[in-house]
This record gives structure tokens, sequence and C-alpha cells, in this order.
């Protein structure tokens, strides 16, 4: 069955400085990779998915992921973090059906 | 307003006792999904349906049990709550294999 991981549980970084949330995966086949964010006691919002094409992947908010076949990766990306991105972010890949990864809680310091 | 609704927003029951989560959802997508989330686990799925009339297991069914009578509800019944089934519930739809749309949850507190 298809997997995601997130290695880091929390990542911290300060505004107006580059963000990356790491995620790699393992499926059989052509991966389906998404990234959704989860902002307090509401329900997922997705932000941008990769199905084919360009690997560099440009979503909501000034997010973009990049997609690496090689490194089985999908990191999500933003060139300026704002204090407003603080939220928990889950990538996920489709295979027989969605898989998600355990979160990443993002904190952007003024 | 499209989009998906859930029914309650939060619900304390007793261990034993019967209940239905409710979804609805009218952006008429054929595909629905239920996970559950819980803290360093992420989201898993729980129950999907790819289209009116037909329901499959995902990671963790056991416990659960859904119905799809039509394109539009896709309730989650507990038959008989126990303690590990407190959790965020969070119903989702989409086109099969596409991206998928959350309500905004069920947080339910078995004792």
């Amino acid at each position: 069955a298809q997997s995601v991981a997130q290695p880091e549980d929390q990542v911290n970084v300060a505004e107006g400085n580059p963000l990356t949330v790491k995620c790699t995966y393992s499926v059989s086949g052509n991966p389906y990779l998404f990234w959704y964010v989860q902002y307090p006691n509401r329900g997922l919002q997705f932000l941008l998915k990769y199905i084919t094409g360009d690997n560099l992947v440009k979503g909501s908010y000034g997010f973009e992921a990049e997609f690496n076949k090689s490194q089985t990766s999908f990191h999500l990306k933003k060139p300026s973090a704002l204090v407003s991105d603080s939220a928990l972010y889950f990538c996920a890949v489709r295979g027989n059906d969605m898989r998600f990864g355990a979160g990443t809680r993002l904190t952007v310091k003024p | 307003i499209a989009g998906i609704t859930q029914a309650p927003t939060s619900q304390i029951l007793a261990a034993g006792r019967r209940m239905t989560l409710r979804c609805t959802q009218d952006m008429r997508h054929n595909a629905m999904y239920w996970y559950r989330q819980d803290l360093g686990l992420g989201l898993r799925l729980i129950h999907y349906s790819n289209t009116a009339g037909t329901t499959g297991k995902g990671e963790v069914p056991d416990g659960y049990s859904v119905s799809r009578a039509n394109t539009d509800d896709f309730p989650l019944t507990l038959a008989s709550a126990v303690p590990s089934q407190t959790s965020v519930y969070f119903c989702a739809s989409g086109s099969p294999g596409t991206t998928q749309y959350f309500g905004p949850g069920t947080r339910l507190t078995v004792l």
C-alpha cells in the first residue's frame, strides 16, 4: 500500500524567511501527490497537487511544491513565510485510496 | 453555499451506545470519504464510497459502518462505541483519484 512520511513534527521559521516542509512517499505506479493545510478547529483545505507535468507545482497562498521522482519527495515551499501561514500541514499520496502523513506543525514567528 | 456539512459538531457518548455521524455534500461529487484524525497519526481512512450504492473499507474500518443511498449523504455509524473511537472525524468528497474537499469535522468523545 502507498505511504507518506513527514519527517518533521514541527518546523519553526521567522517571518519573511523561506520555509520548507518535507514529505517523502512510497507508491507503486505514478504518484498523485497532494498538500493540505489545517487551521485550528477546521477541516483540511487543499493547497496544491501533482498529477503529471512540470515538477514544480504552484498552489494557493503562494505555496509551491517540488516533485522529485529520484528522491521520492514532494517538499512544500514558500519563498517568504507569513505569520498567518502557521498551521498544520499534511502531505498525501493517492494509490488505491488516499494516505496522509502524520502532519507537520509550522510556526512562523514575527 | 456549496460544500460539505457535518453533524453534530461535537458529541460526548457513553461506551456501548450507538452513534451516527452525518455528512452531506452539495457539490455532486461521486466519491465520499470518512477519516479519523488522531494526534501523531494524521488522518486515517475509515470507509469510502466511489459512487452512490457502493462502499469500501479503508485503513481502519473495524467498529464502523457506512451507507451511500444517494449522491449527497454518507453517514458513518458506530454500532457500539468504545473509548478508542474518541477522535475527530472528517468527511470529505471529490471525484475518485483527485482533490478531496473536507467538512468541518465532528469531535467525538466516548467515555
